[in-house]
């Protein structure tokens, strides 16, 4: 069964304290990775999508990272306005084109 | 690139009435576009798939007799809740997505039954 795991659910970091955000999938034929940022109220933003293992993305203080098993997001020196919830997701192997999502890491940066 | 627009972002109605929501792709074509519900701190829940020109599917559970949807073209989905009850009151977020699979998506309407 197609499944995507996010953790930790919550992180609190310091301003300037780099960490990491881990999304583990088991998805059969992967089509895509994507990352996405969720503000409170607001709908998904979307930050990347990663395609095969070794790539890497990257936008501002964000980098995305991309293994056989595993994606990881990267923030390098987060600013409080980097708070909010991160979204792991990944279309299944049934090619109807609906996502898979992970339950969320809510980022919580502060100054 | 890749807008996603909803309207309206805020509804207030009563029970009973029916309230539609409208979802635009604005500078690209949809092929695809999906309905979520979204309760407070907790993941999109995923409710209906609609192609443009075909019956929308639904996912396991949500009435689609009460949450009508229609894809009339290739930038534009409407969810409509028929006869609203409170317990319908929730924030719902449409997407839409072209020959890839990446979904881009709205910025969500919060539907309030009174």
């Amino acid at each position: 069964e197609d499944q995507v795991t996010q953790s930790p659910e919550a992180l609190r970091l310091q301003e300037g304290e780099s960490s990491s955000l881990n999304c583990s999938y088991t998805v059969s034929g992967l089509r895509g990775l994507f990352w996405y940022r969720q503000d409170p109220g607001k709908g998904p933003e979307f930050l990347f999508t990663l395609y095969s293992a070794g790539e890497e993305k990257e936008k501002e203080r964000l980098k995305a990272t991309l293994t056989k098993k595993e994606s990881f997001l990267h923030i390098t020196a987060p600013k409080p306005e980097d708070s909010a919830t991160y979204l792991c997701a990944s279309p299944g192997s049934s090619n109807t084109g609906k996502l898979i999502f992970g339950q969320g890491t809510t980022l919580q940066v502060k100054p | 690139g890749a807008v996603v627009s909803q309207h309206p972002s805020r509804v207030i109605c009563k029970s009973g009435t029916s309230v539609k929501i409208e979802c635009r792709s604005l500078d690209f074509q949809a092929t695809t576009m999906f309905w979520y519900r979204q309760f407070p701190k907790q993941s999109l829940m995923l409710m209906a798939t609609s192609n443009e020109g075909s019956k929308a599917t639904y996912e396991q559970g949500v009435e689609k007799d009460k949450f009508l949807i229609n894809h009339a073209s290739l930038t534009l989905s409407t969810l409509t809740v028929t006869s609203a009850h409170p317990e319908d009151s929730s924030f719902y977020i449409c997407s839409a997505s072209s020959i890839t699979d990446t979904q881009y998506f709205g910025p969500g309407t919060r539907l309030t039954v009174l």
